[in-house]
């Protein structure tokens, strides 16, 4: 049972465009959630994160949106670039050092 | 400041043969995890250090795999005997081990079992 879903495989968005990511997670317990890119033959890096306690983080073109009561988040990237396409995997953790990912999201960002 | 360095990146080996994977953390990061990703899907933990102590092996397949971290820095992931399904990308993470801390990331070891 995935406590981390991320329901779009693949995702293109036009340069410049807004780019959402979903993410939704079943468990209640989890109150910190991160966000991390993948390039091909490359470890994921961290992006953002956002803890249970806000609805919004922003990093720069990055902003990290959480709706606790639809157990559901989400990342906006403004404007989108070439180089932003990756894989981006989201992340839940209940409190402690362990983190879920979801299956990730393939973003292409066409010029 | 050095990321997580991980050894070999790639590695092909025949089923039943033994393979290992070592990781060296960022400098004065206590926690230190081995994922396993599979294609198509994210990071499974297979095992978490909190020094040279693992605190959470639950995921760790103990029939066939092995960790180890000696005076809680490199470490090391054994597979012994590898089977076909074992091919996938193995990951090594560290983080500072404060509550909450992202972790970083190596470039992973991308195993083939034929």
């Amino acid at each position: 049972d995935q406590q981390v879903k991320q329901n779009s495989p693949s995702l293109s968005v036009q340069e410049g465009r807004i780019s959402i990511l979903n993410c939704d997670y079943t468990n209640s317990m989890f109150d910190y959630f991160l966000w991390y890119k993948k390039y091909p033959a490359e470890g994921p890096t961290f992006l953002i994160s956002i803890s249970s306690i806000k609805d919004k983080n922003e990093d720069g073109r990055f902003t990290v949106f959480l709706n606790k009561s639809a157990k559901h988040l989400s990342l906006h990237i403004v404007p989108s670039q070439p180089g932003d396409s990756a894989v981006y995997f989201c992340a839940a953790s209940d409190g402690g050092q362990n983190f879920v990912f979801g299956p990730g999201t393939r973003l292409s960002v066409l010029p | 400041e050095a990321g997580v360095v991980q050894s070999p990146r790639y590695k092909i080996i025949e089923k039943k043969q033994p393979v290992a994977f070592w990781c060296n953390p960022i400098s004065g990061h206590n926690t230190l995890y081995w994922y396993l990703q599979n294609l198509g899907q994210g990071p499974e933990l297979l095992i978490r250090y909190e020094n040279e102590e693992a605190v959470d092996d639950s995921q760790l397949p103990k029939d066939r795999f092995s960790a180890e971290r000696l005076k809680g820095v490199d470490s090391t992931l054994k597979i012994q005997p590898a089977e076909l399904g074992d091919s996938a990308v193995y990951l090594c993470a560290s983080s500072p081990g404060t509550g909450g801390a992202e972790q970083y990331f190596g470039p992973g070891t991308r195993l083939t079992v034929t």
